[in-house]
């Protein structure tokens, strides 16, 4: 079946730092990618997403190509901040089951001043 | 405000006794859905729905219940709650489905005794 999978946290990181959080996926056909963020006590919130192979979605110094060839959608950001810290989640939704969002795992991020 | 609202945030009960986590969105969204999270297992998705009086079962449907009678409410209802279902919830709604960005309330976290 389809599954995401996520590097495993938590990424610690000094402030200015580059980031990235592997993100790979198994999926049929040509499925939306989705990164969302979960701040400490909120729900999650849609960061990024992209619908189609070498798009790149991008939001608040964030960005993630969809790369149909390997399967991934990696998120990077070339320079994060102590507010950046959280739980970073990969999604997918398949297009020939439009019923659900499927999750990794989650990646906690710590930035430290 | 567009929002998600669960009630209540937080609550501590006993094995077999019933209880009703509501619910809200104010965005006239067709798509709703239940989702818990478990530290290692990210999101899972328990029940959806496509549209009022529409409901339908996701990953771990076991030992819940739904209903849709009005657009804007799904409530998540554990008839006879078990240690098991200990657990981080979190409801969420989309305009259409998936594909569109999915809106979470807060969560409401459940410890069963």
């Amino acid at each position: 079946g389809d599954s995401v999978t996520q590097m495993e946290g938590p990424v610690t990181l000094s402030e200015e730092a580059f980031l990235t959080i592997n993100c790979t996926y198994t999926a049929t056909g040509y499925p939306s990618l989705f990164w969302y963020v979960q701040y400490p006590g909120e729900g999650l919130q849609l960061l990024l997403k992209a619908t189609k192979a070498d798009d790149k979605g991008s939001n608040k110094g964030f960005e993630a190509t969809y790369r149909k060839e390997t399967t991934s959608f990696h998120l990077e950001k070339g320079s994060v901040q102590v507010s950046d810290s959280a739980v970073y989640f990969c999604a997918l939704s398949a297009d020939y089951n439009t019923d659900k969002l499927i999750f990794g795992t989650g990646t906690r991020l710590q930035v430290f001043p | 405000e567009a929002q998600v609202t669960q009630n209540p945030r937080y609550l501590i009960t006993v094995t077999g006794k019933k209880l009703t986590v509501t619910c809200s969105q104010n965005m006239n969204h067709e798509y709703m859905s239940w989702y818990r999270q478990d530290p290692g297992l990210g999101l899972r998705q328990i029940y959806y729905s496509m549209n009022v009086e529409v409901t339908d079962k996701g990953d771990v449907p076991e030992g819940y219940k739904v209903s849709r009678k009005e657009k804007r409410n799904f409530p998540l209802i554990l008839e006879s709650p078990s240690p098991n279902q200990t657990s981080l919830y979190f409801c969420a709604s989309s305009l259409q489905g998936p594909n569109t960005e999915a809106f979470f309330g807060q969560g409401t976290r459940l410890t069963v005794v």
